[in-house]
């Protein structure tokens, strides 16, 4: 079946570090692939996506690329924040109106 | 603010109790998914619901069951609960097209069930 293995936490970073989360995944065909953050307290929100290979998904600063022939979406940010500290999921989704599936999520302080 | 409701914020209740989870999906979208997040699992789908139809399952008990009503809202229903049911519960709502992979999923801010 499908699955998302993503880096454990917890990440602590110091303010202006450059994040790296791994995530790799399992699935036939060609997926979606999504980055989620969930800020404490919150529910989750979309970070970004990438719905082919090679896309490269953007947003607030945060990148990750489609890699399909490492089957991978690494999520990148050049110069965290501490307001970036929260817990980021990856995930995927077959085909169609399907439902998601979740990497584990990696918790991420950032520290001024 | 994602436009998915859900009620109520926390929820405390007793083992072998039931109760009831409600969610309204963002204007005009059809599916209505939930998902169940726990510190040893970690976020698990349970059942999604397209415009009044069960569309898929996943890891749900048999103790669980929903619905979704002809307004769109969806209701899950949680009976005999357990210690181990006690865990944040979202809901999550998407555009219906089939044949799109991409649709964005939008969470409600979830629900906090404490089984005592």
């Amino acid at each position: 079946g499908n699955s998302v293995t993503q880096m454990e936490g917890p990440v602590t970073l110091s303010e202006e570090a450059f994040l790296t989360i791994n995530c790799t995944y399992t699935a036939t065909g060609y997926p979606s692939l999504f980055w989620y953050v969930q800020y404490p307290g919150e529910g989750l929100q979309l970070l970004l996506k990438a719905t082919k290979a090679d896309d490269k998904g953007s947003n607030k600063g945060f990148e990750a690329t489609y890699r399909k022939e490492t089957t991978s979406f690494h999520l990148e940010k050049g110069s965290v924040q501490v307001s970036d500290s929260a817990v980021y999921f990856c995930a995927l989704r077959s085909t169609g109106n399907t439902p998601l599936v979740f990497g584990k999520g990696t918790r991420l302080s950032v520290i001024a | 603010d994602s436009g998915v409701t859900q009620t109520p914020k926390h929820l405390i209740t007793a083992t072998g109790q039931r109760v009831t989870l409600r969610c309204s999906p963002r204007s005009g979208d059809l599916s209505v998914y939930w998902y169940q997040q726990s510190l040893d699992q970690g976020l698990q789908f349970l059942i999604q619901y397209y415009n009044g139809e069960e569309r898929a399952k996943g890891n749900i008990l048999e103790r669980f069951s929903a619905q979704q009503f002809p307004d769109l809202h969806s209701e899950l229903n949680l009976s005999s609960l357990e210690l181990g049911d006690s865990a944040l519960y979202f809901c999550a709502s998407s555009v219906a097209s089939g044949t799109v992979s991409h649709n964005e999923q939008f969470f409600g801010p979830g629900t906090r069930l404490t089984v005592l």
